[in-house]
């Protein structure tokens, strides 16, 4: 089973803050993915990746960005925090057509 | 373009009361049809698949390309199954750097089973 996981469950910080949220997977999938989770809106892709150092945006790419330099971690970066931002954010790695998650992690942007 | 509706944010049954979650989708290529489940607190994770036809933890879904519908059912609800389920389209699409399978996932039903 493939394991995916991020590096905090919980994260506060202040508006305009640069954010980073970390991803690791351990069995060597190429397709890495960034969704952010809010209540009535489902899940939403920001960002995904195909490989290292590749990227593409997904529906909702504005106010994020990513970076993979290496295949097993996939970080999510947002440049200036802000409250609108307020979510979870769930990581997610596959090497077919579903995915494999992990825990999440909910940010707090005050 | 690839959409998913579930209609129903809410669901509430009985014990032992059948449950169907509804799922309807719109692409006009080949699909793959999931069910994710997420239970509370934990993560994300997928219930079932279409092309697996079975059965987990007593729920099925069929796809249906002519009504473009891929219902989850379960004939005896139990308490434990009370969570959020997400029923997703994998499809393939065309990106800058080549065509790539997108997942799009509903918005969501939240699924309460009363004792």
């Amino acid at each position: 089973d493939v394991k995916v996981t991020q590096s905090s469950r919980y994260l506060v910080k202040r508006t305009g803050e640069k954010v980073f949220l970390e991803c690791v997977q351990d069995m060597d999938h190429e397709n890495m993915f960034w969704y952010r989770q809010d209540p009535g809106l489902g899940l939403r892709l920001i960002y995904f990746s195909y490989d290292v150092k590749m990227k593409e945006k997904g529906d909702i790419p504005e106010g994020y960005s990513v970076s993979r330099e290496k295949k097993e971690r996939f970080s999510l970066i947002l440049e200036s925090a802000s409250t609108n931002q307020t979510s979870m954010y769930l990581c997610a790695s596959s090497s077919d057509r579903g995915r494999s998650f992990g825990p999440g992690t909910r940010l707090t942007v005050l | 373009a690839q959409r998913v509706t579930q209609p129903e944010k809410l669901l509430s049954v009985f014990k032992g009361a059948p449950v169907e979650l509804k799922c309807n989708y719109s692409y006009s290529g080949s699909p793959e049809l999931f069910w994710y489940v997420q239970y509370s607190r934990q993560r994300l994770q997928l219930l079932l698949r279409h092309i697996s036809r079975e059965s987990i933890k007593g729920f099925t879904a069929d796809l249906n390309k002519g009504e473009t519908s891929f219902h989850l059912k379960k004939p005896f609800a139990q308490e434990e199954d009370s969570a959020m389920y997400y029923c997703a389209l994998s499809g393939l699409e065309l990106w800058s750097g080549g065509s790539n399978y997108k997942l799009t996932f509903g918005k969501g039903t939240l699924l309460t089973v009363n004792p």
